[in-house]
């Protein structure tokens, strides 16, 4: 079955203290990104990457770090978490049509408390 | 600020009713895509228009593309309750821009 999967689903942490939330998909696809959703805001990206080792902010990148270093796999890594980083975290795949589009499969979520 | 408004931002109404979401910008999309959140888990796309004055209809669901390219619409024809959920549009130049999504709640 294509699909996103992404852990946990589920974390409460501590100011500070490193995390990191996995990404990872089977569908062969060669972008990669990661939001945030928050009430009133929709879908904000944080970073994409277009192929392994070839990443790039999105609209939202600070505080955040991503890596590339396969092309199923895509953490999203939390150096030192505040509690302004209290969200729902979202990572999609997508491939790219001959006419542009990105057409993007996003995994289940991941609800993030920073206390 | 929101590239691209949704309104409303809420709406509930009664199984069999008619309902239509809205998507506007001021900005040009080369095309637009539909997506429907449901509790729990992540969005999943819906249709993807591209022509300026598009109509796309997914069985009860009619989408259509602004002839500017600038706005949506996607209109749900005898609502169910399982077509709860939030509805969210989004842009596409070089990457994706998302609306802030209507949460839409039908009653049985």
């Amino acid at each position: 079955e294509a699909q996103v999967t992404q852990n946990p689903r589920y974390l409460i942490t501590v100011t500070g203290k490193k995390l990191t939330v996995t990404c990872s998909q089977n569908m062969n696809h060669e972008y990669m990104s990661w939001y945030r959703q928050d009430p009133g805001l929709g879908l904000r990206q944080i970073y994409y990457s277009m192929n392994v080792e070839v990443t790039d902010k999105g609209d939202v990148p600070e505080g955040y770090k991503v890596s590339r270093k396969e092309k199923r796999n895509f953490p999203l890594i939390l150096e030192s978490p505040s509690p302004n980083q209290t969200s729902l975290y979202f990572c999609a795949s997508s491939f790219l049509r001959t006419s542009g589009m990105y057409e993007q499969y996003f995994g289940p979520g991941t609800r993030l408390t920073v206390t | 600020t929101q590239l691209l408004e949704q309104s409303p931002q809420f709406l509930s109404i009664q199984e069999g009713e008619n309902l239509t979401v809205y998507c506007n910008s001021s900005s040009v999309f080369s095309s637009l895509q539909w997506y429907r959140q449901e509790p729990g888990e992540g969005p999943v796309l819906l249709v993807t228009v591209v022509t300026g004055g598009e109509v796309k209809k997914l069985k009860r669901l009619t989408f259509q593309f602004g002839d500017a390219r600038k706005d949506s619409s996607l209109h749900i024809t005898a609502a169910q309750p399982g077509d709860t959920g939030l509805y969210l549009c989004a842009g596409a130049e070089y990457k994706l821009s998302f609306g802030a999504g209507t949460t839409v709640t039908v009653r049985a």
